[in-house]
């Protein structure tokens, strides 16, 4: 079945550590996301990629970082310069850019211990 | 700024009633708005979309109204049942069609 698969499910991150999610998409997408959601607000954009070998900055991109070596694959690495991490990370894809529907993986929660 | 409101309060009713929630936004004239269905734990799903030119979209027992004068949406769910509970996403398109903005969401609650 075509679909965004994310892992891990839940990941522990110890300060000062970086920690990469995956997120492999088999639907053919050109574009692809990755949010990060926290209780009481809504999704909020880290970065996304249009393209293999381009990724653009969101809204909250300061402290992690993203590859897209290839078209199914869009890694987020939460790097130790992110001082809050703790929340619930979503990968998602477009076939289009414009207007199409957004498909979200099942989500990666994040706690720092 | 851009900013989406959607009701931050769950909304509790019975089964089989009509469920409407509300999203209003301000600063941002979208082409399109969308709405996703989330379940605790998930990821959002999509549910409906309705252009910038349309007033009214169904699908099953879903509704959506979409008022670019009152910069407002309502989706609503007739025949509500306990499976419908869930936190339902609003989310608007700009005209050039990348940059989608969602709201924080309502938590639903349909009681047996």
């Amino acid at each position: 079945d075509g679909g965004i698969t994310q892992s891990p499910k839940y990941l522990f991150r110890k300060e000062g550590q970086n920690v990469t999610l995956s997120c492999e998409q088999n639907l053919n997408h050109d574009a692809m996301y990755w949010y990060r959601q926290d209780p009481g607000q809504g999704l909020r954009l880290i970065y996304y990629s249009q393209i293999v070998n381009d990724f653009q900055k969101g809204d909250i991109a300061e402290g992690y970082s993203v590859s897209r070596e290839k078209k199914e694959s869009f890694p987020l690495t939460v790097t130790s310069a992110q001082k809050n991490p703790t929340a619930f990370y979503l990968c998602a894809s477009r076939k289009e850019v414009t207007g199409n529907t957004i498909y979200f993986g099942e989500g990666s929660w994040l706690t720092v211990v | 700024s851009q900013k989406i409101e959607q009701n931050s309060e769950a909304l509790n009713i019975q089964e089989g009633k009509t469920a409407t929630l509300t999203c209003n936004y301000t600063n941002y004239s979208p082409a399109y708005l969308q709405w996703y269905r989330q379940d605790p734990g998930r990821g959002p799903v999509f549910l409906l979309l309705i252009r910038e030119n349309e007033k009214e979209k169904r699908k099953e027992r879903l509704k959506v109204t979409f008022d670019t004068t009152l910069k407002q949406s309502l989706f609503h769910i007739t025949a509500s049942q306990p499976a419908d509970s869930a936190t339902y996403l609003c989310a608007l398109i700009g005209a050039g069609g990348f940059k989608t903005i969602f709201g924080a969401g309502t938590r639903l609650f349909v009681k047996a």
